[in-house]
Order: C-alpha cells, then sequence, then structure tokens
C-alpha cells in the first residue's frame, strides 16, 4: 500500500482482556517495527522484523506482550491480560532499508479501563 | 546503548521567527540521526536524518539540522517560523551497523504565535 496501515485506530479494552493490533507495512518493506508512544513521552521500542522473524524483542515489557508476522508482511502485536498500564498508542512502521529511517503508521490508541 | 535528550519541552516562537529545537545524544558507536515531526492525531513524520557524509543535512519544509560530533548535538532549525509548524518533534538516534532501534527524545511541543 501507499502507506503503513494500522487497524484499529481506537480499541477501548477492559482490564484483564486479551487485545490484537494490526499492522500491514509499505509493500516490499521487510523490516517492520513496533513502539509504544505513552502521553508525554516518547516513542519506545518494542520489537523488530526482519522478515518473518524477531530479529531484537528486547523492548516488549513482559510475556504478556506478543508480536507475529508470518508471512514477512502484516504484523499482528498481541497482549494478553492487558492492565491499565498498557494504555497507550502503539505505533508501527517500516523500512526498506536499515538506517534510511521509517515510515509510521497512524498508531492505535489502546485504552485499558 | 545511545539516549538523546532534548532541551525544552515547550517552544514558543513568533511567526517568521527563528526555530531553533536543540539535541544532544550519547552513543557508544558513530550515530544515526533522525527529526520527526508529529501533529495531533497522526504518525511521526520524517524530517531529515544524518547518517554519513555532509554534517548539515536539509529536511522537508524548510527544516535543516547539523551534526556536530565535538558538542553531541543535533539541533534542529528553521529560518522563519510558520503557523503550520506547530507540532510536537522529536530527535532519535540508532547505532551504525545496526540501525535498526531508534531511541526517541522525550519530544518539544513547538508553538507558533502570530
Amino acid at each position: 500500500g501507499a502507506g503503513v496501515s494500522q487497524t484499529p485506530s481506537n480499541k477501548v479494552t477492559e482490564k484483564g482482556k486479551y487485545v490484537e493490533l494490526r499492522c500491514d507495512p509499505i509493500s516490499g518493506h521487510t523490516a517492520l517495527y513496533w513502539y509504544r508512544q505513552s502521553l508525554g513521552q516518547g516513542p519506545e521500542f518494542l520489537i523488530y522484523f526482519q522478515g518473518t522473524g524477531a530479529a531484537d524483542d528486547s523492548g516488549l515489557p513482559n510475556d504478556r506482550f506478543f508480536a507475529v508476522r508470518p508471512e514477512g508482511s502484516v504484523s499482528t502485536l498481541k497482549i494478553q491480560r492487558t492492565e491499565r498500564g498498557d494504555s497507550a498508542v502503539y505505533l508501527c512502521a517500516s523500512s526498506s532499508e536499515v538506517g534510511r529511517g521509517y515510515t509510521f503508521g497512524s498508531g492505535t490508541r489502546l485504552t485499558v479501563v | 546503548a545511545q539516549s538523546v535528550t532534548q532541551l525544552g519541552s515547550h517552544v514558543s516562537v513568533s511567526e517568521g521567527a527563528l526555530v531553533l529545537l536543540r539535541c544532544n545524544y550519547s552513543s557508544s558507536v558513530p550515530p544515526y540521526l533522525f527529526w520527526y515531526v508529529q501533529y495531533p492525531n497522526q504518525g511521526l513524520q520524517l524530517l531529515l536524518k544524518y547518517t554519513t557524509g555532509a554534517t548539515l543535512v536539509k529536511g522537508i519544509n524548510g527544516f535543516e539540522a547539523e551534526f556536530k560530533k565535538s558538542e553531541t548535538s543535533f539541533h534542529l532549525t528553521k529560518p522563519s517560523a510558520h503557523m503550520s509548524d506547530a507540532a510536537e518533534y522529536f530527535c532519535a538516534v540508532s547505532a551504525t551497523g545496526g540501525g535498526n532501534k531508534l531511541t526517541f527524545g522525550t519530544g518539544t511541543q513547538l508553538k507558533v504565535e502570530l
């Protein structure tokens, strides 16, 4: 597609529920990144995929967070047993070449109530 | 490890005045440096980047930044502010040789007044 697409744009869920956030990167971009942006903060790295594999998942805060990219294109960020502290904007980005900067999607605003 | 410090969480300028947003970085290896802009309820848009070569880089919308290794700085400037420049600006750093994980500063909110 023309840009990075994230769905849904907004998600409200109850504490303890499971959520999935989807990212559709720019066609042909092999690198895909997930970041989390809390209110008043800069984005924080979560995980990076090169192709289908997670090349760096050092930013995932705990084992409730998991991400997949089974066919090397669309990625899904999965959060189990959501907590109110998980409320944030989750940003996805893709890149065709390391070091050239990313193209970000508009994000999914997750609110856990 | 890399880190970024953005001095001034809020900056206010008059329309037509110089814009200067400060960014200092820390990196154990030669860095890649980026500036992103974020408009309300939108994703981040790349303004400009430094990877190698010329230390003065020009970006979109009339912005430019200069990489100063001796000062570990990458300040963002624009000669004449426009109302449409009002947004939040983020400086980010990544390591060369990987260049995968961006470390962002906490952002500077730019306000442009008439």
